[in-house]
């Protein structure tokens, strides 16, 4: 069973598409995030929610907006797809926030807009 | 702004060699963690270490944390191809503030056989 699943693997599509990207995990977990890894493997974190409500939005364009309806679940939707948006997104999930605690990763989905 | 600088950035070694990978930083974090990503997967949680000059092993791996709780190191021994990966070092906030885990950019480290 896989514990963070996200759904498409792989997306190509045109710059100026919306398109979004679910994830769900199985694993009980409060908080869930989604992170952004770039073409020089930088992982940095967009956004976290725990129990559904959004506790960390770092500096992201409000293009992105992530959508959680319930605590296993945290979708990602992007509006006006932008060149600069090709990227890895990782959804992930742990127990309680950051503190010590075990960030399960997702497999990543791989965007790539032209 | 908390940092991690990782070094070195790309590693490519023999069979059997060791190495140390190094994370640094100026500021003092509650834990740290280390991670492996293989490619067109996600990270993986290989350790996590809490406190100052902490040791941890993992079979050929050693972690550890500096005393000041800024600074780790992941050691090999004797690596295998299996080691390939990308490995990451990630700094847990200090507990009561607001803050995120920070990632290191990484170390690509490739074992030749």
């Amino acid at each position: 069973d896989t514990a963070v699943s996200q759904t498409p693997k792989y997306l190509v599509t045109q710059m100026g598409n919306d398109k979004s990207i679910k994830c769900e995990q199985n694993l009980g977990h409060d908080t869930m995030y989604w992170y952004k890894q770039d073409s020089k493997k930088f992982l940095k974190i967009m956004f976290s929610y725990n129990n559904k409500e959004l506790i960390i939005n770092e500096t992201v364009p409000n293009r992105f907006s992530p959508k959680s309806p319930d605590k296993a679940h945290l979708n990602l939707h992007i509006n006006s797809l932008e060149l600069g948006d090709s990227a890895v997104y990782f959804c992930a999930s742990s127990l309680m926030g950051f503190s010590g605690n075990t960030i399960y990763f997702g497999e990543g989905s791989w965007l790539t807009v032209v | 702004t908390q940092l991690l600088e990782q070094s070195p950035q790309f590693l490519s070694i023999q069979e059997g060699e060791n190495l140390t990978v190094y994370c640094n930083s100026s500021s003092v974090f509650s834990s740290l963690q280390w991670y492996r990503q293989e490619p067109g997967e996600g990270p993986v949680l290989l350790v996590t270490v809490v406190t100052g000059g902490e040791v941890k092993k993992l079979k050929r791996l050693t972690f550890q944390f500096g005393d000041a709780r800024k600074d780790s190191s992941l050691h090999i021994t004797a690596a295998q191809p299996g080691d390939t990966g990308l490995y990451l070092c990630a700094g847990a906030p200090p507990r009561g503030s607001q803050g995120n885990l920070i990632f290191g950019k990484g170390t690509k480290l490739s074992v030749k056989p």
